[in-house]
């Protein structure tokens, strides 16, 4: 079946690391988007991806970066310069032609920093 | 930029009508969205509006008025298993990405 997955479902890092959440889809989707949601909070644009090695930034995407080398793939590095890192993050996807524009939600990676 | 707002928690009956509303300030409007969203899983699409009145989807109901900025999500006969957070979400302007901003979502508890 098409769908999104993202892993780890769960990842603890220690203050200081990078760490990498991945995110694949086989829906040949072109649009791919990166958001984080916090506790009682909706949730918060980080990158967004039209098309393959394009990319561009959300609203919080300080402390973060992606890739978009592949169509079906795109990684989010929540790297040390990132002050509050500990949240729950989701990949979407979106077909470019889609009309009504519903987002396809992967299950969400939670990362902890300890 | 986008603005939305909607009411922090909801508190409902088993079997009863709730209704959600959803405000919205932007500098392009391209459509609102209704997605519902179980603790620690994905949100999940109920419904799209794009033009001003309302949309069924069974029990779902959403409605729009794009002139006051206002949407609403009405649930009918409401089960144990509506308990859930309800987001609002607003696309901006055409080639603008297809971004949608969320609303901090509206937690709608059932009660028997």
């Amino acid at each position: 079946d098409g769908g999104i997955t993202q892993s780890p479902k769960y990842l603890f890092r220690k203050e200081g690391q990078n760490v990498t959440l991945s995110c694949e889809q086989n829906l040949n989707h072109d649009a791919m988007y990166w958001y984080r949601q916090d506790p009682g909070q909706g949730l918060r644009l980080i990158y967004y991806s039209q098309i393959v090695n394009d990319f561009q930034k959300g609203d919080i995407a300080e402390g973060y970066s992606v890739s978009r080398e592949k169509k079906e793939s795109f990684p989010l590095t929540v790297t040390s310069a990132q002050k509050n890192p500990t949240a729950f993050y989701l990949c979407a996807s979106l077909p470019r032609t889609e009309n009504t524009g519903e987002l396809f939600f992967g299950e969400g990676s939670r990362l902890t920093v300890l | 930029g986008q603005n939305i707002d909607q009411p922090t928690e909801m508190t409902a009956t088993e079997g009863a009508i709730v209704q959600i509303n959803c405000t919205y300030q932007t500098s392009g409007f391209n459509g609102l969205f209704w997605y519902q969203q179980h603790a620690g899983e994905a949100p999940t699409f109920l419904s799209y509006n794009v033009l001003d009145g309302l949309e069924e989807k069974g029990r779902f109901s959403s409605f729009l008025s794009r002139s006051k900025g206002y949407s609403y999500l009405l649930l009918k006969e409401l089960q144990m298993k509506d308990s859930a957070s309800y987001l609002c979400a607003v696309r901006g302007r055409t080639g603008g990405g297809n971004k949608l901003t969320f609303g901090t979502g509206t937690q709608l508890k059932v009660e028997l």
